[in-house]
Order: C-alpha cells, then structure tokens, then sequence
C-alpha cells in the first residue's frame, strides 16, 4: 500500500529542546517536502527536496533544518524549538509525471512548544 | 505568482442545505492542477478531487461536485444535501505542471473554509 508516514503523531515539548520529526514514504519518489498548516493561514511549505541530497528551502524555512540521505526518507529537524513553532505539520511526496502530480500526505504530526 | 483564495473563511448550514465553497486562483502557467482536500476534526487531509487545466469539464462525486470556469479563474465546490459529517475544513489548492526550481511539484494552497453542518 502505498503511503507516507510520520512520527510521532503527537508531541509536546520544551523551549529549545531539539527534535526530529521523521518522513518515509514507500513509492520510490523523488520530490518530497514539509507542510505546516496554522489557523487561518492554510497550508504553507516549509522546505522541500527534489531527489537526495537536494534540498531547499519553501516558503517558511526559519527554525528548520532537513535532510536527504536517503529517498524515502526526509526527516524535519527543529534545533531549538520555539513556541511559534507549534503547528500541526504535514510531510508530502509527490509523484510528477506528464499526466500530473500525484500528491501523497502523511497523517500529520501536532507538535505543541511550551 | 501563484494564489488561492478562499474568501469564505465559515460557513454554517443546517443538514440537507446545499452549500458552494469558492475557490479562486492566480497563476502564470498555461498548464497546472487543481485539487480540494477535506480536514476533519481529526487532522488528517483526504483527498477530493484534483482537476486538470485543460479540462474544464465539470465532475460529479456522489453528492460533489465541482465547477471549473478557467474564464473566471475558479474552482468551486458543491456539496448536494450536505450531512454533519460534511462538517471538515476544506482547502483548495493548486500546483503548476512545469514549474521551475521551487514551484515544481509544490501545492500552493487557500487558506481553508471550516464548513458546520448542523443537524
């Protein structure tokens, strides 16, 4: 089955203790990226990465870092967390093709900084 | 550049009420991809429905349906006979066939539409 996965699904945390979210998906893609979606602001990218090893940054990459060692893998680091960094936070991979983008989300992960 | 806009930000309507949600979009590509996601209450985001441009033959899902006018640059959805359950956010969103670097593959979206169906 294909699908994309994450964990944890849920995290409550402390100011400036660093963490990782992980990101697995198993459709051999090659475009993968970081969603984190706020109240009244959608959905907005946060980095994204094009095959391994590449990577960049979206639209909010402050206070994030990424990797791509692998292709199904793209772990989301935060170094240190900060409270603005609660969200809920969406990883995605995508199949592009002549006849269109097949986008892929994982269930979610609700992070929570105090 | 790109935009969606979702001008409703809630919508309220009593079960069985049909409801539009509108979804208007800005893009500089000739080719490019429409789509509308559900969120309900438990966070995950569901799959609805995602559009060609160059096809802006309207679908029918069941009690959904979609309006694609490429004239007016929108994306609406109907849901016929709305039921509680149709209670979610809805988001529209949007990605470019061709884009370059960054806006390759990448989703664009509105900022959502909390829909409550009351019974």
């Amino acid at each position: 089955e294909a699908q994309v996965t994450q964990n944890p699904r849920y995290l409550i945390t402390v100011t400036g203790k660093k963490l990782t979210v992980t990101c697995s998906q198993n459709m051999n893609h090659e475009y993968m990226s970081w969603y984190r979606q706020d109240p009244g602001l959608g959905l907005r990218q946060i980095y994204y990465s094009m095959n391994v090893e590449v990577t960049d940054k979206g639209d909010v990459p402050e206070g994030y870092k990424v990797s791509r060692k692998e292709k199904r893998n793209f772990p989301l680091i935060l170094e240190s967390p900060s409270p603005n960094q609660t969200s809920l936070y969406f990883c995605a991979s995508t199949q592009i093709t002549g006849q269109g983008h097949e986008q892929y989300f994982g269930p979610g992960t609700r992070l929570t900084v105090t | 550049a790109q935009k969606v806009t979702q001008a409703q930000t809630e919508i309220s309507v009593v079960e069985k009420e049909d409801v539009t949600l509108d979804c208007v979009y800005e893009t500089r590509d000739t080719t490019y991809y429409l789509f509308w996601y559900k969120q309900p209450p438990s966070g995950e985001l569901v799959f609805l429905i995602r559009r060609n441009s160059f096809d802006e033959q309207n679908e029918i899902s069941g009690r959904y349906s979609w309006n694609f006018q490429k004239s007016t640059s929108s994306f609406n959805f109907t849901i016929t006979a709305s039921q509680v359950v149709d209670s979610a956010v809805y988001f529209c969103a949007l990605s470019e066939a061709f884009g370059r670097g960054s806006t390759l593959g990448r989703l664009y979206f509105g900022r959502g539409t909390q829909l409550t169906v009351w019974p």
